[in-house]
């Protein structure tokens, strides 16, 4: 199976800041990679597909980069209904594995 | 509206036999691979198993294989995940998903908001 390591595993940081989280393939899944949004006790939500898709109705602040084995999510300007759970998940393969998931916390 | 609903979960015993349902609306049903995704109390995402528009393809995780069965009814709007041999690891929030196309191998982009699971004796 494909494992995908996400890091930091939480993340903190206040409002406005520039967020990266990044996501790590253990061999190569092309551009086969998803971002999604969790927050506590909600569904999750698509945010990106294809690696640097933006998904309709998601805000620009958001965006997705990479190739290959590493992958990068980044919130521009991060805002109050950004504080949630991240995770990644890889298409590529039979078997589609999740990231751990990264919180953002407020800082 | 576009809508997934999950059902059936609740108590089982271990070793025993447990049936979940979802129901969907809003789109048109037959068009779309659809998925199980469940989520341990406090822990991440794993996915579980998905079949393709028209069951021709179904998949799963290696942990669930030959345990855990997908399958849909397309006159009903309906997804089921058949779960035998219950074990202390199924408990966990099932989710519904839609794939984002026909084809069981590419991303979800829609989510239910669960069934819960819980397995003791």
């Amino acid at each position: 199976d494909i494992q995908m390591t996400q890091s930091p595993s939480t993340l903190s940081a206040s409002v406005g800041d520039r967020v990266t989280i990044t996501c790590r393939a253990s061999q190569s899944i092309g551009a086969w990679l998803a971002w999604y949004q969790q927050k506590p006790g909600k569904a999750p939500k698509l945010l990106i597909y294809k690696a640097s898709s933006l998904e309709r109705g998601v805000p620009s602040r958001f965006s997705g980069s990479g190739s290959g084995t590493e992958f990068t999510l980044t919130i521009s300007s991060l805002q109050p209904d950004d504080f949630a759970t991240y995770y990644c998940q890889q298409y590529n393969s039979y078997s589609r594995t999740f990231g751990q998931g990264t919180r953002v916390e407020v800082k | 509206e576009v809508q997934l609903v999950e059902s059936g979960g609740g108590l089982g015993q271990p070793g025993r036999s447990l049936r979940l349902s979802c129901a969907a609306s809003g789109f048109i049903y037959d068009n779309y691979a659809m998925h199980w995704v469940r989520q341990a109390p406090g822990k991440g995402l794993e996915w579980v198993a998905g079949i393709s528009w028209n069951s021709g393809s179904t998949m799963y995780a290696d942990s669930v294989k030959g345990r855990l069965t997908i399958s849909r009814d397309n006159a009903k709007n309906a997804l089921y995940l058949q779960i035998n041999s219950l074990r202390p690891e199924d408990a966990a929030l099932y989710f519904c998903a839609r794939g984002a196309s026909s084809s069981v191998y590419y991303y979800i982009d829609l989510w239910g908001t669960g069934t819960t699971v819980t397995v003791s004796s």
